[in-house]
């Protein structure tokens, strides 16, 4: 079966740009993530949908950072603007339903603000 | 607030050494602990997992066993293999079926053949 898909793989912009990210999910899979991924750190979640609901978005700094997941499939993340401590990997990943615990990524979206 | 701790990296093994990465969590309650691993260009796979105390997680070699009186939750492999060089995340769940995924920061491992 096909993974989760991410584009584009690497961004890099200037401080306050904008910017926007791309998620496919596995076909089937109802809950979707978004996680931050700073150098050396672990995942964070940023958002969490289920369909096309928000279910957990406490991390997501609404300021500047918004998500949608129209029609409960792929899923947009944007940055608007951008800051310097914005430089990370962005992570998509995908579960089932009532199996949150087994998630699966995809290859991620190195964003680099300069 | 709950988190997870491992190990600093990276580790450096030989082939066919014995691999230790130690990983110890803080939680409320009764959390489900994993183990995720990032091979090189891929996206993170869960590797192995266990839901209860005392449970033991196993797949493709690797172990781990859920030690509630020590919070810890360390990965073992008897023999380890140059592909099993990757980055690897001791990651917990808190209870409730939408509970996210914390995560420690990530160990390295190189095996050298």
């Amino acid at each position: 079966e096909a993974g989760v898909a991410q584009s584009p793989r690497y961004k890099i912009i200037e401080k306050r740009q904008s910017v926007a990210f791309w998620c496919n999910p596995i076909s089937g899979h109802a809950t979707l993530y978004w996680y931050q991924q700073i150098l050396g750190q672990g995942p964070k979640l940023l958002i969490q949908f289920q369909n096309n609901g928000v279910v957990d978005d406490s991390q997501l700094p609404k300021d500047r950072f918004s998500a949608e997941r129209l029609k409960g499939v792929d899923s947009t993340l944007k940055i608007q603007p951008a800051k310097l401590e914005d430089s990370a990997v962005y992570l998509c990943a995908s579960s089932l339903i009532r199996r949150e615990y087994e998630q699966y990524f995809g290859p991620g979206t190195r964003l680099t603000v300069t | 607030g709950n988190s997870v701790t491992q190990m600093e990296g990276p580790v450096t093994l030989s082939e066919e050494a014995f691999l230790t990465i130690n990983c110890t969590y803080t939680a409320t309650g009764y959390p489900s602990l994993f183990w995720y691993v990032q091979y090189p260009g891929e996206g993170l796979q869960l590797l192995l997992k266990a839901t209860k105390a005392d449970d033991k997680g196993s797949n493709k070699g690797f172990e781990a066993t859920y030690r509630k009186e020590t919070t810890s939750f360390h990965l073992e492999k008897g023999s380890v293999q140059v592909s099993d060089s990757a980055v690897y995340f001791c990651a917990l769940k808190d209870g409730g079926s939408q509970g996210n995924l914390i995560f420690g920061k990530g160990t390295k491992l190189s095996v050298k053949p």
